[in-house]
């Protein structure tokens, strides 16, 4: 069956340190992978999108990677702090017409001062 | 530019309730969605259209009917709600979902008693 997974539930870090989030996925063949933080009682925000042809892609403190081999995304933030406490979620695109995201579960990141 | 705008932002129906849950953006997307949120689920699609007088369904649209006759407006209509339909419901647009920003509403939280 096809899955995408992130790996991890909940994430708990130390402020200044860089967090790091899997994106797994199965049985997909995605030609963009997105990247999503989810504040509570809100609605999904973009952060990032990474083509198939991408390795990696870059936006201030954020960076994304993109391994179609190992069929892996992982998600970086560097230098964290309290105020990107959030849930992440990632989002890829199975292809086809449509354009329909499949999102993950999530990962809740906590980062402590 | 509002973005996306969904109302009500908190709704309790019994169930055989019949509502519809609004959304509306002003940025001339021609994708529209409405996914649902449950715990330890992820999002779900559960409608989605292309532009207007297209829609088709997602991976979860029993019990919900939607339609599309401006590329403004998406809403989608509970018939008759069931204890199953508690959910938090988001609605979103892109100009491309492919390559594009998915822009995702403040959500409605819908219960069934």
């Amino acid at each position: 069956s096809q899955k995408i997974e992130q790996n991890s539930e909940a994430l708990n870090i130390q402020e200044g340190k860089t967090a790091t989030l899997t994106c797994n996925y199965t049985n997909y063949s995605p030609a963009y992978l997105q990247w999503y933080r989810q504040d509570p009682g809100r609605g999904p925000v973009f952060l990032l999108l990474i083509r198939e042809n991408e390795k990696e892609k870059r936006k201030e403190r954020l960076k994304v990677t993109f391994d179609t081999t190992l069929k892996q995304s992982l998600f970086h933030i560097t230098a964290s702090q309290p105020a990107d406490s959030a849930t992440y979620l990632c989002a890829l695109d199975p292809g086809g017409s449509q354009g329909n995201l499949i999102f993950g579960k999530g990962t809740k990141l906590s980062v402590k001062p | 530019n509002a973005g996306v705008t969904q109302t009500p932002k908190f709704q309790v129906l019994k169930t055989g309730q019949s509502m519809t849950l609004q959304c509306a953006q002003d940025m001339n997307h021609e994708y529209m969605s409405w996914y649902r949120q449950d715990p330890g689920m992820g999002l779900r699609l559960i409608h989605y259209s292309v532009g207007a007088g297209i829609t088709d369904q997602g991976e979860v649209p029993n019990g919900y009917n939607v339609s599309r006759s401006t590329t403004e407006d998406f809403p989608l209509r509970l018939l008759s709600a069931a204890p199953s339909q508690t959910s938090v419901y988001f609605c979103a647009s892109s100009k491309n979902p492919h390559t594009d920003t998915q822009y995702f509403g403040p959500g409605t939280r819908l219960t069934v008693l």
